[in-house]
């Protein structure tokens, strides 16, 4: 059972076009990340949210935590074919370690 | 500075056979992740390990999987025997944890190995 849920689970638009990913638990985060990954790849750190409300710009992705730190939203504004690939949050659970649970993924393909 | 190290990149292997994965982590990273990720989904991890002790294995199928990092460094991923379902990308990561702050260290990922069983 994932404890992060992420939808959409597809997103395929035009070069141009704004999108919002989310990211969505019942559980409550300490912190959580953004990770982009593309074909043949492991994941890549993108941000780390920390505090409940908490707004992270990136360039043209800005990047949300909400206030009861249970989710998250990452918007890409004008988007292009180089932010084509699979994006993951990963919520940092509080406990005896930092216990990091990934989301099921959302696979974006921006279209020239 | 290298990055994280897998091999292999790919493995093809018939239903009911061993096999193994290897990782070599950033130098000087403590802690070191394997994961196991089927297509356009999250990774799930299947053990974590602090220097050489395995901290978290409880998603580890250990009637058929088992890891090592005897020396805290390198660390090597086995499954016996495989299983059709095991075909998947097995991911290594590796961080330098820091202690217990509320942003959590970040992870840096190796390439993968892509098991295919037939």
């Amino acid at each position: 059972t994932q404890l992060l849920e992420q939808s959409p689970q597809f997103l395929s638009i035009q070069e141009g076009e704004n999108l919002t990913v989310y990211c969505n638990s019942s559980s409550v985060f300490s912190s959580l990340q953004w990770y982009r990954q593309e074909p043949g790849e492991g994941p890549v750190l993108l941000v780390t949210v920390v505090t409940g409300g908490e707004v992270k710009k990136l360039k043209r992705l800005t990047f949300q935590f909400g206030d009861a730190r249970k989710d998250s939203s990452l918007h890409i504004t004008a988007a292009q074919p180089g932010d084509t690939g699979l994006y993951l949050c990963a919520g940092v659970l509080k406990g005896g370690y930092q216990k990091v649970t990934f989301g099921t993924g959302t696979k974006l393909q921006v279209i020239p | 500075e290298a990055g994280v190290v897998q091999s292999p990149r790919y493995k093809i292997i018939e239903k009911k056979q061993p096999v193994a994965f290897w990782c070599n982590p950033i130098s000087g990273h403590n802690t070191l992740y394997w994961y196991l990720q089927n297509l356009g989904q999250g990774p799930e991890l299947l053990i974590r390990y602090e220097n050489e002790e395995a901290v978290d294995d409880s998603q580890l199928p250990k009637d058929r999987f088992s890891a090592e990092r005897l020396k805290g460094v390198d660390s090597t991923l086995k499954i016996q025997p495989a299983e059709l379902g095991d075909s998947a990308v097995y991911l290594c990561a590796s961080s330098l944890d820091q202690g217990g702050t509320g942003a959590s260290n970040e992870q840096f990922f190796g390439p993968g190995t892509r098991l295919t069983v037939l």
